[in-house]
């Protein structure tokens, strides 16, 4: 059974359309995470959700919005997409304690 | 803010020999972990190693190691007998557990390529 799972893998949108991808892990982690991997590899991080409660709510775009209905999940819908969306989105888990993240296999997000 | 540096953007080996990856790292915090991910073309992210900044002793995997210079703030990564499936991008990261954030920092991470 896959860890952290997110669906779907690709996305190819065009702009101005709004997206969501989802993200599920059964590690019974606490908290979840929403990284961006731009073209040039990089990750940064973009929210942090502990217990269904925002912890991390970095300099993102408001058109950007995670919902966690449940600490199992953590969705990431996106309003208006722009070009420069174009990205990889990873989620990701941890246990408080553990200090291990696991990742999903990211989803490839295209806007054209 | 804690800051990750890898100072090289790409590196190559020749199979079975040995290479060493870089990274440096800047942070206040006493209490706090670094790691080595390792991302091959799949996309997928898996966890080479990992070592908390209280334990002097250096954390090994297998064939990857690392030199866990506290003082110097430096955490290099060691992959012995490279094999052609190391190749991949190799990220290193900082995660501060202090005040309850959990924050993982990537550097820019370091492309490898194993040569046969």
């Amino acid at each position: 059974d896959t860890a952290v799972s997110q669906t779907p893998k690709y996305l190819v949108t065009q702009m101005g359309n709004d997206k969501s991808i989802k993200c599920e892990q059964n590690l019974g982690h606490d908290t979840m995470y929403w990284y961006k991997q731009d073209s040039k590899k990089f990750l940064k991080i973009m929210f942090s959700y502990n217990n269904k409660e925002l912890i991390i709510n970095e300099t993102v775009p408001n058109r950007f919005s995670p919902k966690s209905p449940d600490k199992a999940h953590l969705n990431l819908h996106i309003n208006s997409l722009e070009l420069g969306d174009s990205a990889v989105y990873f989620c990701a888990s941890m246990r408080g304690g553990q200090e291990k993240l696991f990742f999903g296999s990211g989803t490839q997000l295209s806007v054209l | 803010a804690q800051t990750v540096t890898q100072s090289q953007p790409e590196m190559s080996v020749q199979e079975a020999e040995t290479v060493t990856l870089s990274c440096t790292y800047d942070t206040s915090e006493s209490n706090y972990y670094l790691f080595w991910y390792k991302q091959p073309p799949s996309r997928q992210m898996i966890l080479v190693i990992r070592q908390e900044a209280y334990k002097q002793q250096n954390a090994t995997e297998n064939r990857f190691s690392v030199n866990f210079q506290k003082a110097a703030k430096s955490f290099s990564l060691k992959i012995s007998d490279s094999q052609l499936g190391d190749t991949a991008m190799y990220f290193c990261a900082f995660l501060d557990s202090g005040a309850g954030s959990y924050q993982l920092t990537f550097g820019k991470g370091t492309k490898l390529s194993v040569i046969p």
